[in-house]
């Protein structure tokens, strides 16, 4: 199985700040990375596919980036509605698999 | 607007049967592939199962082959996850998850499932 493997574990930020989470992959998957945001008590949500394209109605503040092994996911301009925790998924190649999440707290 | 909603969950003992059921609206339901995501505090998101649009094909994780048997009806919109010889590392939020050109686009709100004596 592929291993996603996020960092960091947990970071702090301010309103206002922009923001950087990094996955990687342990073997290539060319693009086949989706990126998803869950806050507490809710489903996680599907922002960015394809690892740099926008799901509908994700606001332009999202961006992904990357190929082959390596990822990140910038959040700019933080709102207090984007401090959730934040997952990479592969689905190169079966069974897709889940970073550990990246919880994103209020500084 | 698409929505998945699912149904099911609860508290069963080790060794019992429970069955998920997701239904599905807003979308051309025959269309997509479904798949059953869970998650729970120590091991995250794991995929468990999935079915192909017309439920002719099926998979399965490897760690509940054989316990688990994902099913669907094209006419009622559902897709189901019988759920059987249940353990407690089975305990955990079962997702249903729409599938678009392989990537998880839709997530259902989940149900819980708790195995326990």
């Amino acid at each position: 199985d592929i291993q996603m493997t996020q960092s960091p574990s947990s970071m702090s930020a301010s309103v206002g700040d922009r923001v950087t989470i990094t996955c990687r992959a342990s073997q290539g998957i060319s693009n086949y990375l989706a990126w998803l945001q869950q806050k507490p008590g809710k489903a996680p949500k599907s922002l960015i596919y394809g690892a740099s394209s926008l799901q509908s109605g994700v606001p332009s503040k999202f961006s992904g980036s990357g190929s082959g092994t390596d990822f990140t996911l910038t959040i700019s301009s933080l709102q207090p509605e984007d401090f959730a925790t934040y997952y990479c998924q592969q689905y190169n190649s079966s069974p897709y698999t889940f970073g550990q999440g990246t919880k994103l707290e209020i500084k | 607007e698409v929505q998945l909603v699912e149904s099911g969950g609860g508290l069963v003992q080790p060794g019992g049967s429970l069955r998920l059921s997701c239904a599905a609206s807003g979308f051309t339901f025959s269309s997509y592939a479904m798949n059953w995501v869970r998650q729970t505090p120590g091991k995250g998101l794991e995929w468990v199962s999935a079915i192909t649009d017309s439920g002719g094909a099926t998979y399965y994780a490897d760690s509940v082959k054989g316990r688990f048997t994902i099913s669907r009806d094209n006419s009622k919109n559902t897709v189901d996850l019988q759920m059987s010889s249940l353990r407690a590392d089975d305990t955990a939020i079962y997702y249903c998850v729409r599938v678009r050109s392989s990537f998880y686009d839709y997530w259902g709100q989940g149900t819980r499932v708790t195995v326990s004596s």
